[in-house]
């Protein structure tokens, strides 16, 4: 079956600092690969999405590039704010397959 | 636009009490899923519907069931509720399985 696997957390960064959030995945066939990002108290929100191979997913200053080669969605930021404080899920969804697989989430956290 | 709602936001149980959670989409989306969210567990797939008139059972269906009412509507039962239910359940809708989930805010649901 699928599966997706990403860096455990905490990650505690101070602010500026260059981000990376390490997602490698297991899948059949080409799933779409997706970062979603959720606040204190929210519901997850969809932060980029990529939906073939060297795709590179982009929104508010992060980025994720889909490498079939080494199976991964990594996702990074150069300067990471305070605000961007949240938890982290890389997710796939396969056509067809009507169950995403997410990872368990990555805890970010900025220092000013 | 309201994309997800979820009702109610929190709720407070006995053990053995049934309740409904309410979930509807206004983007008219097919798939419609329920998820529960444990510390140190990440995100578990209860039930999802992939399209009006279906449903199927996720990773953890048991003690739970749902109905699609409609296009708009999945909703959530617990028909006698336990302790080990306490956690906070998401609705997700999507357009179809490779695409992106919506996630509405969330229940937080505590069992006594």
């Amino acid at each position: 079956g699928n599966s997706v696997t990403q860096m455990e957390g905490p990650v505690t960064l101070s602010e500026e600092a260059f981000l990376t959030i390490n997602c490698t995945y297991t899948a059949t066939g080409y799933p779409s690969l997706f970062w979603y990002v959720q606040y204190p108290g929210e519901g997850l929100q969809l932060l980029l999405k990529a939906t073939k191979a060297d795709d590179k997913g982009s929104n508010k200053g992060f980025e994720a590039t889909y490498r079939k080669e080494t199976t991964s969605f990594h996702l990074e930021k150069g300067s990471v704010q305070v605000s961007d404080s949240a938890v982290y899920f890389c997710a796939l969804s396969g056509r067809g397959s009507y169950i995403p697989t997410f990872g368990r989430g990555t805890s970010l956290i900025v220092h000013p | 636009n309201a994309g997800v709602t979820q009702t109610p936001k929190f709720q407070v149980l006995k053990t053995g009490q049934s309740m409904t959670l309410q979930c509807a989409q206004d983007m008219n989306h097919n798939s419609m899923y329920w998820y529960r969210q444990d510390p140190g567990m990440g995100l578990r797939l209860i039930y999802y519907s992939a399209s009006e008139g279906t449903t199927d059972k996720g990773e953890v269906p048991n003690g739970y069931n749902v109905s699609r009412l409609n296009k708009r509507e999945f909703s959530l039962r617990l028909e006698s509720a336990a302790p080990s239910q306490t956690s906070v359940y998401f609705c997700a809708s999507s357009e179809s399985s490779n695409q992106p989930q919506h996630f509405g805010d969330g229940t937080r649901l505590s069992i006594l």
